[in-house]
């Protein structure tokens, strides 16, 4: 069985400060990782995702991960956030080869509260 | 394409009702699973199907809760009958393995918000 471990639940951060979200993964096969973003009163939509190749994944909104298979872990980091970065965000993992039917399991989320 | 519709965006009831979630996921996609979100227990996948047939239904709380999918557009999912502790945020997804960089991408639709009084 896996799963996905997101240390902090809330993270409040000045604007334009760097940030970064923990998540620490436990699988017994090799895994696919992901990042989810969910702004308030609307569904989540992907961040990033790693499936191979280079461990540091670059997505959407100036935000990158990177993949420390010896720490099991895929933090998210953004150098400088905005107030429109406040939302929930999710770290979820799908093993592989198969990835199950595509099915993920996800992280408990955290809230990132941007204050001016 | 409108992306994952889901339907009615809110709904409130009384203990005892049916309730009926519907969803269209993406055309094209095979992949669909329902998710539950609550504070307490925070996204917990419900069921999903593949090409219409339930994969796993390992995370439907009880026998009250049904899952449907009688073709490629249309999923339902139904409790009946509900329960003030099934309030929640229902959230629909589809995905795809037949787009090689989409490949284990879920697209999720805004969630019906259920308050049951």
């Amino acid at each position: 069985a896996q799963s996905v471990t997101q240390l902090d639940s809330q993270v409040p951060v000045f604007e334009e400060a760097p940030v970064e979200l923990r998540c620490n993964y436990s699988s017994s096969v090799s895994v696919y990782l992901f990042w989810y973003v969910q702004y308030p009163n609307q569904g989540l939509q992907l961040l990033l995702k790693y499936l191979s190749g280079s461990t540091l994944v670059k997505g959407i909104n100036g935000f990158e991960a990177e993949f420390n298979k010896s720490q099991t872990s895929f933090h998210l980091r953004k150098p400088s956030v905005h107030i429109s970065d406040t939302a929930e965000y999710f770290c979820a993992v799908s093993n592989q080869p198969e990835a199950a039917g595509n099915k993920l399991t996800f992280g408990g989320g955290t809230r990132v509260l941007v204050k001016p | 394409d409108a992306g994952v519709i889901q339907s009615p965006r809110h709904e409130v009831t009384e203990m005892g009702q049916e309730v009926t979630l519907r969803c269209k996921p993406i055309s094209g996609h095979d992949y669909l699973f329902w998710y539950r979100q609550t504070m307490m227990r925070g996204l917990e996948l419900l069921i999903y199907f593949n090409n219409n047939v339930p994969i796993d239904d390992s995370g439907m709380p009880e026998d009250r809760f049904s899952a449907k999918m009688p073709n490629a557009s249309f999923s339902t999912l139904k409790i009946q009958p509900s329960e003030p502790r099934d309030s929640a945020v229902y959230f629909c997804a589809s995905s795809t393995e037949t787009i090689p960089s989409e490949v284990y991408e879920q697209y999720f639709g805004p969630g019906t918000r259920l308050t049951v009084t």
